[in-house]
């Protein structure tokens, strides 16, 4: 397995709180990735980063925001949690060239 | 606007069955088509992958048969296992992309 950590695993907050998801690899890859995954919706792209302090917006970055200032961390930072961000969240990397992601265990968060 | 769409959305089979899930793409500039498959509580994993050099690739039970000029591309899961059960998710990149695009999956359940 890709060295993927991700902390919480899990995590129930409420409305208005702020949460911070943390990822942390040991494979030294230059790409990583938050998605969230939610029934029908499959795997959706919050927020992406192409190196340390280089990040770029998914398809679904409204109320996240992220972090990257090592390049083995990648915090998601929800800055006032709402219900509709009730999800499991994934982080990934790319190893190597664009062929292949690795994805973390996941996070399951629970906005009351 | 979903550039790669999966059906179906839910699959059963029998065991020892074969298990067929489709994907159509439409941008032409996809170049890698990675399989992933995921198990209840993990993170998704790779499971095949092809480039549109090739018509089909197999990996024990698992293939991938792709069509160029229709732009869709399918995992075949010969002699399907109850192990098997998981979701599946196809997925396109671009040349020189490192951002995929996922299909919204399939629930894959191999009655015993």
């Amino acid at each position: 397995d890709a060295g993927i950590t991700q902390s919480p695993r899990h995590k129930v907050t409420e409305t208005g709180t702020p949460v911070t998801l943390r990822c942390h690899q040991t494979e030294n890859h230059r790409y990583m990735y938050w998605y969230r995954q939610d029934p029908g919706h499959g795997l959706r792209l919050i927020h992406y980063s192409y190196g340390v302090k280089d990040t770029d917006k998914g398809e679904v970055s409204d109320g996240y925001s992220v972090s990257r200032s090592k390049t083995e961390d990648f915090l998601l930072t929800l800055e006032s949690a709402t219900s509709s961000q009730t999800s499991v969240y994934f982080c990934a990397i790319t190893g190597g060239g664009q062929d292949t992601q690795y994805f973390g265990p996941g996070t399951r968060l629970t906005v009351l | 606007q979903q550039q790669v769409k999966q059906s179906p959305q839910s699959l059963i089979v029998q065991k020892g069955g074969i298990s067929i899930i489709n994907c159509a793409y439409e941008n032409t500039a996809f170049d890698y088509f990675p399989w992933y498959q995921q198990f209840p509580g993990k993170g998704p994993a790779l499971l095949i992958a092809i480039r549109p050099d090739v018509s089909e690739k197999k990996e024990g039970r698992f293939t991938i048969s792709f069509n160029k000029s229709a732009k869709q591309f399918s995992l075949h899961i010969m002699d399907s296992q109850p192990g098997d059960s998981a979701t599946y998710f196809c997925a396109a990149l671009k040349g020189g992309s490192y951002i995929p695009t996922f299909g919204r999956g399939t629930s894959l359940i191999v009655h015993p």
